[in-house]
């Protein structure tokens, strides 16, 4: 147990609203990552960190921000949510290994309408 | 772009029979894991195979790392019903970010 935790874990929203998903960590852990699960298509890497303020793309970043001011907390933030953003959105830390082993939070089922 | 290719998609057994899972890339792993996601769960470590050829045993999962790094094999002796779940193989291709397979959703049957 990595000790993540997300919020909300549910979530309806209606397509053009702004929304936050917010991931918090208790193992210090640098590095943090977002990704969303589709059927079909696994995971998907939006973005992630690698340290305080310091953030770069995955491979499905368009339409989605993210912003790390602390060590613990990273923030997903859907400025115009889509239908096609619909999806589960999983946060992840990585141990510190050489191997890029993760943990991955609970998940937040997020639903445009 | 890295592709990591999972087969079979989908898997549904009777509870004691023996299945193999595999995971295949046209690039070289720097180290491959596995997971298992159980349904509203996120997905949970179950292995890391960093050496070509590599055997890794957890029970009754067998995990073999290709001798040229770029494919694996998960394979399950006797499944029970707790085996149920999707299985993803991730790659590391040695930066700072992994590439997920699409999986494969295995059901025992009792």
């Amino acid at each position: 147990d990595a000790g993540i935790t997300q919020s909300p874990r549910h979530k309806v929203t209606e397509t053009g609203t702004p929304v936050t998903l917010r991931c918090h960590q208790t193992e210090n852990h640098r590095y943090m990552y977002w990704y969303r699960q589709d059927p079909g298509h696994g995971l998907r890497l939006i973005h992630y960190s690698y340290g305080v303020k310091d953030t770069d793309k995955g491979e499905v970043s368009d339409g989605y921000s993210v912003s790390r001011s602390k060590t613990e907390d990273f923030l997903l933030t859907l400025e115009s949510a889509t239908s096609s953003q619909t999806s589960v959105y999983f946060c992840a830390t990585r141990a510190r290994s050489s191997y890029n082993e993760q943990f991955f939070g609970p998940g937040t089922r997020l639903t445009v309408l | 772009t890295q592709l990591l290719e999972q087969s079979p998609q989908f898997l549904s057994i009777q509870e004691g029979e023996n299945l193999t899972v595999y995971c295949n890339s046209s690039s070289v792993f720097s180290s491959l894991q596995w997971y298992r996601q159980e349904p509203g769960e996120g997905p949970v470590l179950l292995v890391t195979v960093v050496t070509g050829g590599e055997v890794k045993k957890l029970k009754r999962l067998t995990f073999q790392f290709g001798d040229a790094r770029k494919d694996s094999s998960l394979h399950i002796t006797a499944a029970q019903p707790g085996d149920t779940g999707l299985y993803l193989c991730a790659g590391n291709f040695g930066n700072e970010k992994l590439t997920f397979g699409t999986g494969t959703r295995l059901t025992i049957i009792p």
